[in-house]
């Protein structure tokens, strides 16, 4: 079931941004990337998606490769705050079962 | 707009009892998701509800069954419950079928002793 790629853990200093990698290398045309992240002992949180193009909101930017292979989220100045596991899932537009798989954990680190 | 609640947060339950846990959506979604967490699998798709109508179901045994009212708010019940069966439940909302965003609860952490 597993359709994405991520390291297990990441630091990131307090500040700095954290760029957190995700390899998708059997992506589907009709499929979107999403990311959600989940903070300890909560339920995970939506952050972005996108299918082809760059995409930017208040959270974070998501950069997808040209052969949309590969996509990278960024979060441009990292707090304390941000410190979760991170999940890449790819899925089809409207689908709602969403694999998790198991995530990048980052820890930002004051 | 207040967020998905789930009731109750926290439960503990014996062996071979069911057990029922409650989810009310974002005021205006009508897609009810419910998933299953735990320390070994991961999150796990269980079943989705739209107007009242199970869209989608996971890959779990009949134990485990859903229902939605006319409300939208949505109802997971286990079964015969098993000490595998302890995990923490979450309750997703979408405005619609083709909405991207997935909204969460908190979740209801269930331990089956």
């Amino acid at each position: 079931d597993a359709k994405t790629t991520q390291p297990p853990s990441m630091d990131c200093a307090e500040g700095r941004a954290a760029n957190l990698p995700c390899n998708h290398s059997t992506i589907s045309g009709n499929e979107y990337v999403y990311w959600y992240r989940q903070i300890h002992s909560q339920g995970p949180q939506y952050i972005i998606h996108g299918l082809k193009n760059n995409e930017t909101n208040e959270m974070a930017s998501l950069i997808i490769t040209e052969d949309r292979k590969s996509s990278t989220l960024i979060l441009p100045h990292a707090t304390l705050r941000d410190t979760a596991v991170y999940y890449c899932i790819v899925d089809q537009t409207g689908a709602n079962n969403l694999f998790f798989g198991t995530g990048t954990r980052l820890t930002v680190i004051p | 707009k207040a967020g998905v609640t789930q009731t109750p947060r926290y439960l503990i339950k014996t062996r071979g009892q069911q057990v029922t846990l409650s989810c009310s959506p974002i005021s205006g979604h009508r897609s009810v998701s419910w998933y299953q967490q735990t320390p070994g699998q991961g999150l796990q798709f269980l079943f989705e509800y739209f107007s009242e109508t199970q869209r989608n179901k996971g890959n779990f045994p009949g134990r485990f069954s859903g229902r939605q009212f006319s409300n939208s708010r949505s109802e997971m019940n286990v079964s015969t419950l098993e000490l595998g069966d302890s995990a923490l439940y979450l309750c997703a909302s979408r405005a619609g079928l083709s909405s991207y965003e997935q909204y969460f609860g908190p979740g209801t952490r269930l331990t089956v002793t």
